[in-house]
């Protein structure tokens, strides 16, 4: 089974708007990471959401997380033509310290 | 702002020959990790390496490979025989150890041809 997977795989919205990606996963985690990933580029570290967290911000963005359905989701608000990248979720199995595992990611454009 | 640095940015090499992949951590970072992206696809674990010594490691991550952290600041990996599959771009990351907060350098590109 996969960890973080993504949804959608594909988001286009106008610069303005809100976008929103969610992430599921099946086994008990530590914590779950959002990444941003321009084109062939590296991966930018956006956020950090602890297992007994249900919400973090971080200017723009806001990060929620469900355990007990086993899903995240980011928002991000005002997006701007900037924003345009992949946005991957990766968690950390109950370990620590351990290998992040990570989804197809969302591919986000934003229209100016 | 500490980064993870990499370098080189893109390396071109034979099949069958070695290349080697270097990474700076962030200074203050005690565990440190190797993961690869092939074109298109998730990005997947290699290594991860702890007190000068592997902690874990994927099947990837074969007897072709190496990792190495020569002196206090560099981490390295190495591939002894390139394959035309090994051809991904590869990102090395560092975490602190609290909450296993991984942050990536830019990666190295590697096309093996």
């Amino acid at each position: 089974s996969q960890q973080g997977e993504e949804d959608p795989q594909a988001l286009s919205i106008q610069e303005g708007e809100n976008a929103t990606m969610n992430c599921s996963y099946k086994t008990s985690i530590n914590n779950l990471q959002w990444y941003r990933q321009n084109s062939g580029r590296g991966l930018v570290h956006l956020i950090l959401i602890r297992s007994n967290e249900r919400e973090k911000h971080s200017g723009r963005l806001r990060v929620t997380l469900d355990t007990s359905k086993k899903s995240s989701s980011l928002l991000i608000t005002a997006s701007r033509a900037a924003d345009t990248a992949s946005y991957f979720c990766a968690t950390d199995p109950v370990s620590g310290n351990t290998p992040l595992v990570f989804g197809k990611g969302t591919r986000l454009s934003v229209i100016a | 702002e500490p980064e993870v640095t990499q370098t080189p940015s893109h390396q071109v090499t034979q099949m069958g020959q070695e290349v080697i992949l270097r990474c700076v951590p962030i200074s203050n970072h005690l565990y440190f990790y190797w993961y690869r992206q092939i074109l298109g696809q998730k990005v997947e674990f290699l290594v991860s390496f702890y007190n000068n010594e592997i902690s874990e490691k994927s099947e990837i991550f074969d007897d072709q490979f190496s990792v190495e952290r020569p002196d206090g600041s560099n981490f390295t990996l190495k591939i002894r025989s390139t394959k035309l599959e090994d051809s991904a771009m590869y990102f090395c990351a560092s975490s602190d150890g609290e909450y296993n907060e991984q942050f990536f350098g830019p990666g190295t590109r590697l096309t093996v041809l």
